[in-house]
């Protein structure tokens, strides 16, 4: 049982450097979410997918970018990383409907220098 | 604005012994639903019990319940006869059913768990 599967698990990247968040589940779920985890806060959305080749913004999305070219995968972009996007990334997934329960990957630490 | 506030950062219990969680929220909406999520030190985001706010019968799941009280928006989670694998982050998150996709997370509580 697979789940939600985030790769890599840990990144170190320089500022100003691109990189892909890549995620996949294998539930064949609809709805796919991102989301960055910072110390003394919850978890905060960044974009969201309610199916495959649909995107959406959510609570901070600016400096991300993401695509949902095939309903298992949802890939989250940073162009050029800086500090402040230093996180845990956690990607999840639910069958259908924003009220559904999530399933959460293990997450991703990315550091900016 | 939809808000989720958890006013406990930490949280220490004995063990087989029974702690309760608080969270707060606050909505305009009446179609919602309420989530407790248990984040281990694996990181992994597991999900605990879920309430769905038009049901007025309190939700459980084995040693897990919730006291849900609509009218004062409070949602606290209770765990019973704690074992040392309770030990986590807990965190509680707040969805809507309809209008702007609305999914959010309280700050979270860390519960210790005493031998």
């Amino acid at each position: 049982n697979a789940g939600v599967t985030q790769t890599p698990k840990f990144r170190v990247l320089k500022t100003g450097q691109s990189m892909t968040l890549l995620c996949a589940q294998d539930m064949n779920h609809e709805y796919m979410y991102w989301y960055r985890q910072d110390p003394g806060m919850g978890l905060r959305l960044i974009h969201y997918s309610v199916g495959e080749g649909t995107t959406a913004k959510g609570e901070v999305p600016d400096g991300y970018n993401v695509s949902r070219l095939k309903k298992q995968n949802f890939l989250l972009g940073l162009e050029s990383a800086a500090p402040s996007q230093t996180s845990v990334y956690f990607c999840a997934s639910s069958y259908r409907g924003i009220y559904q329960p999530q399933h959460f990957g293990d997450g991703t630490r990315l550091s900016i220098l | 604005a939809q808000t989720v506030t958890q006013s406990q950062p930490e949280m220490s219990v004995q063990e087989a012994e029974t702690v309760t969680l608080s969270c707060t929220y606050d909505t305009s909406e009446s179609d919602y639903y309420l989530f407790w999520y248990k984040q281990p030190p694996s990181r992994q985001m597991i999900l605990v019990i879920r309430q769905e706010a038009y049901k007025q019968q309190n939700a459980t799941e084995n040693r897990f319940s919730v006291n849900f009280q609509k009218a004062a928006k409070s949602f606290s989670l209770k765990i019973s006869d704690s074992q040392l694998g309770d030990a986590a982050m807990y965190f509680c998150a707040y969805s809507q059913r309809s209008g702007t996709y609305k999914y959010i997370f309280g700050t979270g509580t860390r519960l210790k768990v005493l031998a």
